[in-house]
Order: C-alpha cells, then structure tokens, then sequence
C-alpha cells in the first residue's frame, strides 16, 4: 500500500539554524501539506501546495516558513533561522483530491 | 472561536463494547468535511473516516461510524467491539468550502480500551 514518507525521522538544530524538512507524498496525489503538532496539543495546519505553488497556507506559515516540490517526488518544507518554539513533530501528508489526507509518520524537530 | 470541538479529553471503554467520540464543529459553509483521525503512542496520523456535508448517509468503515447530524452540527466517531490496539488518540477535523484544503484539528479525545 502506497504511504507517505518523511526523512528524518527526528531532526536536532541550534537555535537560529536552517532545516529542512523532507517529504515524498503519494506518488499519484495532487494536493500536499505540512502540518505541526506540539507535544501534547492539537495537530495545526501550516500550508498547503498545488500545482508547484501554494493554495493556502495559515498564520504560522510567515516568512520564517517556505516550501519546495524541487522534483516530482520530493516536497520539503525550510524553517530558516529556527527558535525554540518551533519544536514540534511536523506532519506531511497528501491527498488526491479534497477528501481524506493520508499522513506521513513525522518529523520529530528539537530546537535546542 | 473554536471551529471544532471535542469536549471529552479522555474517555474509557471495556473492550468489546462500543464507545462513542463526540465532536462538534462549526462552520458557515453549505460544503465541507470532516474527517476521524488515529494518533497511537508511536504519533503516526491515521486516516479513519470521512463524511462530506452533502452525503445523505453516515459513513462507515468497518467498526467506525460516523454519527453525522447535520442541524446539530455533530460528527461523532462510533468505535463498535472496541479492542486493546484502538487505545489512542483521536482527533476529529474539518475542511470548510468547496475548493478548499486546509484541515482545522481538535483537541483530541485520549481513549483507553480496559481488558
């Protein structure tokens, strides 16, 4: 069964580095997307990309947040300049059309 | 405001027996979706259920059902013949619009199966 896959699966950066996040989606599917949990809360949505740009993306996707389809399988997600609050595990799913997103297994990001 | 709302932060069934996750959510779309996901300890999100608001009858998949009422503005999860592995989090969610794929989370539900 096709599954979306992330590397790595637990990322440690220094405050102020760049990281990026990694993603290979669903080889047929259409609809990319990052989204965030930190420890203990809710899943939260950051952005969503469509046919090589992004359709939406919500207020904690600012400019610190970009991301790239640099091949046609590979979706990444660049957090420049990290601060502790950016530790989370960072989700990447797809989906074919608008009905369910299939997840990812995660990123684990700390921030020390 | 919260757009959806899970007001059970735990919840505890024997198993074998049925256990029903409430979800309420909120939305001035007529087009939208709400969808169960599956959050074991290892924090892997597994895709459960979907319902779309223009679909007649609840969805099910499996032991997952989902009790959808519309004028209530609920979509709760029904687990049936719960077992051991269903121990996890549950997080329901919404897509508002017709063209639109940002998917809003609640809180979660923690469920505990007991042997």
């Amino acid at each position: 069964e096709p599954e979306v896959t992330q590397t790595p699966s637990h990322q440690v950066t220094q405050m102020g580095q760049e990281v990026i996040l990694r993603c290979v989606p669903i080889s047929n599917h259409l609809y990319f997307y990052w989204y965030r949990q930190i420890l203990g809360q809710k899943v939260e949505f950051l952005v969503s990309f469509y046919n090589n740009e992004i359709s939406e993306k919500s207020e904690i996707f600012d400019d610190q947040f970009s991301v790239e389809r640099p091949d046609g399988s590979n979706f990444t997600l660049k957090i420049r300049s990290t601060k502790l609050e950016d530790s989370a595990m960072y989700f990447c799913a797809s989906s074919l059309e608008f009905t369910e997103q299939f997840f990812g297994p995660g990123t684990r990001l700390t921030v020390l | 405001a919260q757009k959806i709302t899970q007001t059970q932060p735990g919840m505890f069934v024997q198993e074998k027996e049925a256990v029903t996750l409430d979800c309420t959510y909120d939305t001035s779309d007529q087009s939208y979706g709400l969808f169960w996901y599956k959050q074991p300890s290892s924090g892997e999100m597994i895709f459960l259920i979907y319902q779309g608001s223009y679909d007649e009858q609840n969805a099910t998949e499996g032991r997952y059902s989902l009790n959808f009422q519309k004028a209530r503005k609920s979509a709760n999860l029904v687990i049936s013949a719960s077992q051991l592995g269903d121990s996890a989090m549950y997080f329901c969610a919404m897509r508002e619009g017709f063209n639109n794929n940002d998917m809003r989370f609640g809180a979660g539900t923690r469920l505990t199966v007991k042997p």
